[in-house]
């Protein structure tokens, strides 16, 4: 089955300081992967759609400048948090859409990133 | 995004009882949604799917409902088992709006055994 691979799985940074977070579709190549954040006890957040080869299409009040989507190749995608602060902590998820599946829309989710900002 | 700032809602279950866990939605628009369950630390995964021209599947132990009179939705689990706990949620896509999907609140489960 398609595979999504999220890295790293937690991650610990400074304020001030920028993290890269990957997300990778292992086993098919995805035409389009999204970013969503999840605070403890809530729901997925949908940050941002991003299309191979494209500029990201953000979520009504995400900062583009601050969460930098960049999805390069049809198996990468990044999102980097640029100068993370205490509250930008938070378990970021992503998703990939394997256009060739017809079966739940194509959607597989990566395993999450634990971000801490301290 | 669609929900900001609401805590789980929780429901507890005897092991062997069904659980229903219910989901209610907005937009007239959504044609089609997924049930999802998360456990914790993890992404979400996959159980169930939808379509808005119907009003019932099923799956191996779990029954999803649809009315689009009322904008609900509704996760059916037979038997569940104490590997049910979890958090569900649903998700929809707005038609027509592209492949993005958004989740709902989300109902934490706990299995009693």
């Amino acid at each position: 089955g398609a595979v999504v691979s999220q890295h790293p799985s937690r991650v610990i940074c400074k304020s001030g300081t920028s993290v890269k977070i990957e997300c990778r579709s292992l086993d098919f190549q995805a035409t389009t992967m999204f970013w969503y954040r999840q605070f403890p006890k809530q729901s997925l957040m949908l940050m941002a759609t991003s299309n191979e080869g494209s500029k990201a299409t953000y979520e009504q009040g995400v900062e583009k400048d601050k969460f930098l989507i960049n999805h390069a190749s049809l198996t990468l995608s990044t999102l980097t948090v640029t100068s993370a602060h205490p509250e930008d902590s938070s378990f970021y998820i992503c998703s990939a859409r394997d256009a060739t599946r017809r079966n739940n829309y194509g959607y597989t989710f990566g395993s999450g990133t634990r971000l801490t900002v301290v | 995004g669609e929900n900001v700032g609401l805590h789980l809602p929780t429901l507890s279950v005897q092991e062997g009882d069904n659980s229903i866990i219910n989901c209610a939605y907005s937009n007239s628009a959504s044609d089609y949604f997924i049930w999802y369950k998360q456990e914790s630390g993890k992404g979400p995964q996959f159980i169930i799917d939808i379509r808005s021209n119907m009003d019932k599947r099923q799956g191996q132990r779990v029954t999803v409902l649809l009315n689009k009179t009322v904008k609900h939705l509704s996760l059916q689990i037979a038997a569940t088992q104490p590997g049910d706990s979890a958090v569900y949620f649903c998700a929809e896509n707005i038609k027509d709006t592209g492949n993005q999907f958004y989740f709902g609140t989300g109902t934490s489960l706990t299995v009693i055994p």
